[in-house]
């Protein structure tokens, strides 16, 4: 089974920098790698999917890269809005399984 | 607009059964998978299952085979997660989401709200 971990837990910035956050697989997940942000009380929103497509109506400043076992979403500068978790998320085929990485908080500084 | 609307809170007591629902709305129902996804209090997301409300294909984490059934019922376009028997480690929010997109999906594109699912005695 793959496992997903991310880092780093938590990421403290400010309003104006820049965000990074890693996220990688135990084996391969080719591009099959998703980006999701969840803001307290709030259901997951996806951001990124296939490692670096931005979904629907997802900002430019976010941005997702990577592709095997290595991925990387970047927010080029954080807006108040921004501040959530987020996960990332494989589907793995054989057997069919979705995983979720526990998760990079960024809070304000 | 795509919708994903699910059912309400539910308190419940141990042992007992509960059904909740996700109604799909804007898109075709039976022709998207549809997952079901855990999350307990104050920790991350886990996926539970898919099902494929045109055909009723069902698949399980294995963490949840057994646990839970997840069902469709195409004609009302809405899908469900069952427990038969309750235990207070089952309370946490459940979300459903679709599944995009094509012949190979791997993301889950819309969500719905959640339903908390409180389980005490």
């Amino acid at each position: 089974e793959i496992v997903l971990t991310q880092s780093p837990a938590t990421l403290s910035l400010s309003p104006g920098e820049r965000a990074t956050l890693s996220c990688r697989a135990s084996q391969s997940v080719s591009s099959y790698l998703a980006w999701y942000q969840q803001k307290p009380g709030q259901a997951p929103r996806l951001l990124i999917y296939d490692a670096s497509n931005r979904a629907t109506g997802i900002p430019a400043r976010f941005s997702g890269s990577g592709s095997g076992t290595d991925f990387t979403l970047t927010i080029s500068s954080l807006e108040p809005e921004d501040f959530a978790v987020y996960y990332c998320q494989q589907r793995s085929n054989w057997p069919l399984i979705f995983t979720f990485g526990p998760g990079t908080k960024v809070d304000i500084k | 607009e795509v919708q994903l609307v699910q059912s309400g809170a539910e308190v419940k007591k141990p042992g007992e059964s509960l059904k909740i629902s996700c109604k799909g709305s804007g898109y075709s129902f039976t022709s998207y998978w549809i997952g079901w996804v855990r999350q307990m209090p104050g920790k991350g997301l886990e996926w539970m299952g898919i099902i494929y409300p045109g055909d009723s294909d069902t698949r399980y984490s294995p963490s949840f085979q057994g646990q839970v059934t997840i069902s469709a019922d195409k004609s009302i376009s809405t899908a469900y997660l069952q427990w038969s028997s309750l235990k207070a480690s089952d309370t946490a929010m459940y979300y459903c989401a679709r599944l995009c997109c094509g012949y190979d999906p791997d993301y889950f594109d819309y969500w719905g709200q959640g339903t908390l699912v409180t389980v005490s005695s």
